[in-house]
């Protein structure tokens, strides 16, 4: 298995509401990542769990949370999101920090609207 | 800080050649990786430099000068499914060893 899943492919939520992305890998890498991504833009890093700790916050708000429940999961929890939180959530692995000569493996991604 | 260069946009015909380059400004290397994503996808591998020189891979190469702070893409014979946004992103340990990426470089391939 050289794939990392995401799931929901697509969500709309309100800004009331709380959901959660789920992300999942089977290869045996040991960090794990989401990016943020607008339209026309770059992945932005928002999180890096390094052997299942939260390694790099890149100052991301409160409203975002994740968790790394063990080696092959990784969780976004949402709540109490904005409109313009709405962009492509990107999980990503890699066999470690070092990431190795492939780089990232990355999901296909969640687009997510908040309204 | 981190600073990754690349064009925004580049246009070119069916079964030409295409150079997209990158130049980087970065507190320490690790590697330079090029990803080609299309539009509303993941983006994917496509290469990883770490030693200067050139990478081949059929008909993708890429292009690693670590003093000038410098990387090319190469896409040969250029198809319509190679219409899509090329990242440049490098690999740096002062920042955790994350990958920081380019503003990425969306090629238009005509017929």
């Amino acid at each position: 298995d050289t794939e990392v899943t995401q799931t929901p492919k697509h969500l709309v939520m309100g800004m009331t509401n709380k959901k959660s992305l789920k992300c999942e890998q089977h290869m045996g890498h040991r960090a794990m990542y989401w990016y943020k991504q607008k339209a026309k833009k770059p992945p932005e890093l928002m999180f890096v769990y390094s052997y299942e700790k939260l390694s790099i916050n890149e100052s991301v708000p409160s409203r975002f949370s994740p968790e790394c429940p063990n080696s092959s999961l990784l969780n976004l929890h949402l709540h109490a999101l904005q409109p313009e939180d709405s962009a492509l959530y990107l999980c990503a692995s890699s066999q470690d920090r070092r990431t190795g000569v492939y780089g990232y493996t990355f999901g296909s991604g969640t687009r997510l609207t908040v309204v | 800080g981190q600073n990754i260069d690349q064009p925004t946009e580049m246009t070119a015909t069916e079964g030409a050649i295409v150079q997209i380059n990158c130049t980087y400004q970065t507190s320490g290397f690790n590697g330079l990786f090029w990803y080609q994503q299309h539009a509303g996808e993941a983006p994917t591998f496509l290469s990883y430099n770490v030693l200067d020189g050139l990478e081949e891979k059929g008909r993708f190469s890429s292009f690693l000068s670590r003093s000038k702070g410098y990387s090319y893409l190469l896409l040969k014979e250029l198809q319509m499914k190679d219409s899509a946004s090329y990242l440049c992103a490098v690999q740096t340990p002062a920042a955790g060893n994350k990958l920081t990426f380019g503003g990425g470089t969306r090629v238009l391939v005509k017929p």
